[in-house]
């Protein structure tokens, strides 16, 4: 089965130090991993994803995120955090159900604070 | 929140009633999904459909059943609420109609907070 893990519960960084969320990930196949950011009171954005080609993906907010197939990797980072990036962040994974249909299946999610 | 609207957004209900929640979205994709959300759990699927009335589990589908008549509503009922299905519900969708478009990424709706006394 496919799955994700966020190893930590929090994330805290000094604004304008550049920040990594981490998340690990088991799949059968090639992996479609996604990063969302959730504020408070909101529902989940869409910041990333990763399906192909190059390692470093960008997205939105100026976050990006590294794959790395040896380590099972695909951690989240940003240059220069901002008191703004403060959220909870979510990884996940595309699963294919036995139909044939996708799925998302999520991590536990990283709360990111970051200090003036 | 891409055109999805979620009904109540805050709901308080006693152990034993009926309730359901109602995603509309006005995007026209294809596959909708709810999800509950927990601390320390993430997000769960509960169920999800791909497309009008058809519909299947997610991991925590107990105890919750869905509807969907049509494209644009997905229905999520608990038949008789308890207090372990209070949480945070959220909707999501993915695939807009139309050649090539992308499955995979989902979008999702503001939420409804749920309590269950």
């Amino acid at each position: 089965a496919q799955s994700v893990a966020q190893p930590e519960d929090q994330v805290n960084v000094a604004e304008g130090n550049p920040l990594t969320v981490k998340c690990t990930y088991s799949v059968s196949g090639n992996p479609y991993l996604f990063w969302y950011v959730q504020y408070p009171n909101r529902g989940l954005q869409f910041l990333l994803k990763y399906i192909t080609g190059d390692n470093l993906v960008k997205g939105s907010y100026g976050f990006e995120a590294e794959f790395n197939k040896s380590q099972t990797s695909f951690h989240l980072k940003k240059p220069s955090a901002l008191v703004s990036d403060s959220a909870l962040y979510f990884c996940a994974v595309r699963d294919i159900d036995s139909g044939g249909y996708n799925k998302l299946i999520f991590g536990a999610g990283t709360r990111l604070a970051v200090h003036p | 929140d891409a055109g999805i609207t979620q009904s109540p957004r805050h709901k308080v209900t006693e152990t034993g009633t009926p309730v359901t929640l109602r995603c509309h979205q006005t995007e026209n994709h294809r596959y909708m999904y709810w999800y509950r959300q927990d601390p320390g759990h993430g997000l769960r699927l509960i169920h999800y459909s791909y497309g009008v009335k058809d519909t299947d589990k997610g991991e925590v589908s107990d105890g919750y059943s869905v509807s969907r008549s049509k494209t644009e509503d997905f229905l999520l009922t608990l038949e008789s609420a308890t207090s372990s299905q209070t949480s945070v519900y959220f909707c999501a969708i993915s695939g807009l109609a139309g050649a090539g478009a992308s499955t995979d990424t989902q979008y999702f709706g503001p939420g409804t907070r749920l309590t269950v006394l």
